[in-house]
């Protein structure tokens, strides 16, 4: 079954760092996308990045990256220079072809607070 | 822009109740989800609908049915609203090209059953 490990319920991080928000996750099927979401205190889940399973290089939007190793099945969020903006819940997401091509499966998720 | 709309932002409704969520979505998407989002549980699906009057079932559909009369509109339904129903509700679309295809999401509903 797929499943998505998200193993740090809360991060900190001081505004203009980096931060690395951890994601593993497992499938069996060789196709497969894995996602980045953000929620702020809103409400509303906002798309940040996509990788898929047959990308070469590491996914990049902005100041975001995706960490993709493959091997390890870790697909890790980098943030480049945290702003304040960046207080959110991150939610790191997996949809493989067992699930149709439909699901998305979703990790529990990371609050992470930017301070001064 | 992809928009998704969802009916209301809060609501508060009393047990036994037949509870109603509306999602509408802008964009010609084929596909629509509805999920639930507890603290410390992530996201779940509740249902899925790939295209009107289509629907299947997730990982959670107890307690719950589904409506897609038009192709932009997509309803979640509460037959009798229970306490343990009380959770944030998301909608998502997408259009249906396989695992790269991103969902998009409304700003969600918080339900209070009381």
């Amino acid at each position: 079954a797929q499943k998505i490990t998200q193993t740090q319920p809360g991060m900190f991080v001081q505004e203009k760092e980096a931060v690395t928000l951890d994601c593993t996750y497992d499938t069996s099927d060789p196709s497969y996308g894995l996602f980045w979401y953000k929620q702020p205190s809103s409400g509303e889940m906002i798309f940040l990045i996509y990788q898929g399973s047959y990308d070469q290089q590491n996914a990049t939007e902005g100041r975001y990256s995706l960490n993709f190793q493959k091997a390890r099945k870790s697909a890790n969020l980098v943030i480049s220079a945290s702003q304040l903006g960046d207080s959110a819940m991150y939610f790191c997401a997996m949809r493989d072809v067992t699930g149709g091509g439909n699901k998305l499966t979703f990790g529990t998720g990371t609050q992470l607070k930017v301070e001064l | 822009d992809v928009k998704v709309t969802q009916s209301s932002r809060y609501l508060v409704k009393r047990t036994g109740e037949k509870v109603f969520l509306e999602c509408v979505q802008d964009m010609d998407h084929e596909n629509m989800f509805w999920y639930r989002q507890d603290p410390g549980l992530g996201l779940r699906l509740i249902y899925f609908s790939y295209d009107v009057k289509m629907k299947e079932k997730g990982d959670i559909p107890e307690g719950y049915s589904v409506s897609r009369e038009k192709k932009e509109r997509f309803s979640l339904i509460l037959e009798s609203a229970s306490t343990n129903q009380t959770s944030m509700y998301l909608c998502a679309s997408s259009i249906p090209t396989g695992v790269g295809s991103t969902q998009y999401f409304g700003p969600g509903t918080r339900l209070l059953v009381l």
